[in-house]
């Protein structure tokens, strides 16, 4: 079956350290996003990727980094830079923003806490 | 700026107690809106997409409405089953990439 999948499901960062979210699609989608979510508040964008070896500051982007080498993985760093990691990040994607009445898919998200 | 917001925060229905969900949007140039449907410890599930004044989708027990300021998320008879946090999301007409703000969402608890 054709889906995201993000790993792992639970994920403890300590001080100083710098932990990597994974974010596999086998839809053959071109653009990819992650998400933080807190909870009170909507889903915030902190990195896009439209294509290939391009990607784009999202409106938290602070703190974390991204690399798209394949199409079909898009996976986050966190680092030591971004003091308030704890949440729920969410990946997903979309086949290009062109197409508009396509929605972007969800994984299960990695909860991500400080030890 | 772009603003999506939910309403009521929570709802508690008895099963087959019908109600609806709002959702108020102020955008530049609505390119689409959009309905997930996200259970406890799991990411969105995609529901609906509307895009012009008047439309409407319907599944199962679920019909979504859009209007030039808010969409509306019916919900007849429902079933416990239907327990979730439902989100409404945005896509904005001024960036080229399929930019969405999402609501804070509402939580929905259907007992039976």
């Amino acid at each position: 079956d054709g889906g995201i999948t993000q790993s792992p499901k639970y994920l403890f960062r300590k001080e100083g350290q710098n932990v990597t979210l994974s974010c596999e699609q086998n839809l053959n989608h071109d653009a990819m996003y992650w998400y933080r979510q807190d909870p009170g508040q909507g889903l915030r964008l902190i990195y896009y990727s439209q294509i290939v070896n391009d990607f784009q500051k999202g409106d938290i982007a602070e703190g974390y980094s991204v690399s798209r080498e394949k199409k079909e993985s898009f996976p986050l760093t966190v680092t030591s830079a971004q003091k308030n990691p704890t949440a729920f990040y969410l990946c997903a994607s979309s086949i290009p923003a062109s197409h508009s009445n396509q929605p972007q898919h969800f994984g299960d998200g990695t909860r991500l806490s400080i030890l | 700026e772009d603003q999506v917001t939910q309403s009521p925060e929570a709802l508690r229905l008895q099963e087959g107690e019908s109600s609806s969900l709002n959702c108020s949007y102020t955008v530049s140039g609505l390119r689409g809106l959009f309905w997930y449907r996200q259970d406890p410890g799991k990411g969105p599930e995609f529901l609906f997409t509307l895009y012009s004044a008047g439309e409407e989708k319907e599944k199962e027990r679920l019909k979504a409405t859009l209007t030039k300021k808010e969409s509306f998320l019916h919900i007849t008879a429902p079933k416990p089953e239907d327990s979730a946090t439902y989100l409404c999301a945005v896509r904005e007409g001024n960036t080229g990439f399929q930019k969405l703000v999402f609501g804070t969402g509402t939580r929905l608890l259907v007992s039976p």
